[in-house]
């Protein structure tokens, strides 16, 4: 699976829109972008995935770049219960493959 | 969305002790799951690959006699950390996939074990 880069820590007001960017330089063209949290002492929450379009749920919204590498998860109004761990994940879309987890973008939502 | 439970929520044991973790997929069926760990401030580190009725797949460093794993169906794979340490003390989590889709991985709530 393809590294990716997330920024160690981004901080947040309460109530405006939080943008995570991630690269994912080496990402080869079957690839899905996966992302998802960790609260505190909790399991891993899924978010969203993508392969090349946009993708928007009830959670977030997922850009992904033209050339797909790097992407940016978007949190369009960010409460106190969004703060987390960020885990932004490449990897091909089999059941038998694993997550391989980085070190995450640690998101501080502020009042 | 799918949902994936863990039983025990946490477990606290004497060292020599064994202990058992289900891990169970609530209204979905689940060919492969996975068992992660995970220490204070660090991230999720696989430990193995559970595919329904055969073998787990064990990552490098993982003691496959240490920490049993057992898929025997469909929806429940369970971890047994044989012989327990005051080391082996983490987070532990499962995960499974659905199959369908891009088989998305679905995560459990967590099992925190601690030895005494």
């Amino acid at each position: 699976d393809a590294k990716t880069t997330q920024p160690t820590s981004m901080d947040c007001a309460e109530g405006r829109a939080a943008n995570l960017p991630c690269n994912h330089s080496t990402i080869s063209g079957n690839e899905y972008v996966y992302w998802y949290r960790q609260i505190h002492s909790q399991g891993p929450q899924y978010i969203i995935h993508g392969l090349k379009n946009n993708e928007t749920n009830e959670m977030a919204s997922l850009i992904i770049t033209e050339d797909r590498k790097s992407s940016t998860l978007i949190l369009p109004h960010a409460t106190l219960r969004d703060t987390a761990v960020y885990y932004c994940i490449v990897r091909l879309p089999n059941a038998g493959n694993m997550l391989t987890f980085g070190g995450g973008t640690r998101l501080m939502v502020k009042p | 969305g799918a949902v994936v439970s863990q039983h025990p929520s946490r477990v606290i044991c004497k060292s020599g002790t064994s202990v058992k973790i289900e891990c169970r997929s609530l209204d979905f069926q689940a060919t492969t799951m996975f068992w992660y760990r995970q220490f204070p401030k660090q991230s999720l580190m696989l430990m193995a690959t559970s595919n329904e009725g055969s073998k787990a797949t064990y990552e490098q460093g993982v003691e496959k006699d240490k920490f049993l794993i057992n898929h025997a169906s469909l929806t429940l794979s369970t971890l047994t950390v044989t012989s327990a340490h005051p080391e082996d003390s983490s987070f532990y989590i499962c995960s499974a996939s659905t199959d369908r889709g891009t088989d998305t991985q679905y995560f459990g709530p967590g099992t925190r074990l601690t030895v005494l």
